[in-house]
C-alpha cells in the first residue's frame, strides 16, 4: 500500500533554531516528491519539488534531501522564524497520476 | 499572481441538507483537483479533472457528492444530504499538467465546513 510517514508528529522550537522533519514513504513507482507548507486556516503551498535523481533542493531558508534508495525525505529549516510556524506536508507523486499525502507535521516557533 | 479562487471559505449547515462550492483554478490550468481534509490529517483526493473531464473520481463518495466542471474552467463540488462527517476543510487545486509530469500544484485557501 502507497503510504507516507512524517515524524515527528508535531515540534516546538525557539526562534532562530534549527530544525529537520523527516518523512519515510512507500510510494512506488516513485515518481517525484514535494513539500508544502500549511498555515492554519489555508491550503498548502509548494516550497519544494525533488525527482529522484536529485538528492537536494533548496528554497531560501528551507532545504528538501531526498535519498530514493532509503526512500527517505528530510526538510531542514535553518535560522526559524515566527513566521515558520505551520504544518509541514511530504507528498509522493507515483507514476499513473497519483499524489499520496503525509498527515504532516506541526511546527511551532516561539519567541 | 494568479491564485486558485474558492467560495465560500465557511460554511456551516445542518444535516441532510445540501451545500455547494465553487472553485476557479488558475487561467490556462487544464488539471483541476478537490480534496477533503480532515483536522490533523493531509488532505485526500476527491476528485480530479482534466479539462471538463472526470479522470480519478475513484474516492468520491458518490452517493452523496457530486462534481462537476462544464465548461472546463471553473468547478462546482455538492454535497446531498450533508453528514455530520463531512465537516472537513475542502480544497481546491489547479495544475498546468499533471502531477507525474513534474507540474506543481496550487491550492487554493479551501472551505471549511461545519456539519451541525
Amino acid at each position: 500500500k502507497n503510504q507516507v510517514e512524517q515524524s515527528p508528529q508535531s515540534l516546538i522550537i525557539l526562534e532562530g533554531k534549527n530544525c529537520t522533519l523527516q518523512c519515510n514513504y512507500t510510494v512506488s513507482p516513485f515518481s517525484n516528491l514535494r513539500w508544502y507548507k500549511q498555515d492554519t486556516g489555508r491550503g498548502p503551498v509548494s516550497l519544494t519539488i525533488m525527482t529522484f535523481s536529485e538528492n537536494t533542493k533548496s528554497n531560501g531558508r528551507y532545504t528538501a534531501t531526498l535519498d530514493a534508495d532509503t526512500k527517505q525525505s528530510s526538510l531542514h529549516i535553518t535560522a526559524s522564524q515566527l513566521s515558520d510556524s505551520a504544518s509541514y506536508i511530504c507528498v509522493v507523486s507515483a507514476r499513473g497520476n497519483k499524489l499520496v499525502f503525509g498527515a504532516g507535521t506541526i511546527l511551532r516557533v516561539k519567541s | 499572481e494568479a491564485e486558485v479562487a474558492q467560495s465560500p471559505r465557511y460554511k456551516i449547515t445542518e444535516k441532510s441538507q445540501a451545500v455547494a462550492f465553487w472553485c476557479d483554478p488558475i487561467s490556462g490550468h487544464a488539471t483541476l483537483y478537490w480534496y477533503r481534509q480532515i483536522l490533523g490529517q493531509g488532505p485526500e483526493l476527491l476528485v480530479q479533472f482534466q479539462d471538463e473531464s472526470v479522470v480519478d473520481d475513484s474516492q468520491l463518495p458518490k452517493d452523496r457528492f457530486s462534481a462537476e466542471r462544464l465548461k472546463g474552467v471553473d468547478s462546482t463540488l455538492k454535497i446531498q444530504p450533508a453528514e455530520l462527517g463531512d465537516s472537513a476543510m475542502y480544497l481546491c487545486a489547479s495544475s498546468h499538467g499533471t502531477v507525474e509530469a513534474y507540474n506543481e500544484q496550487f491550492f487554493g485557501p479551501g472551505t471549511r465546513l461545519t456539519v451541525l
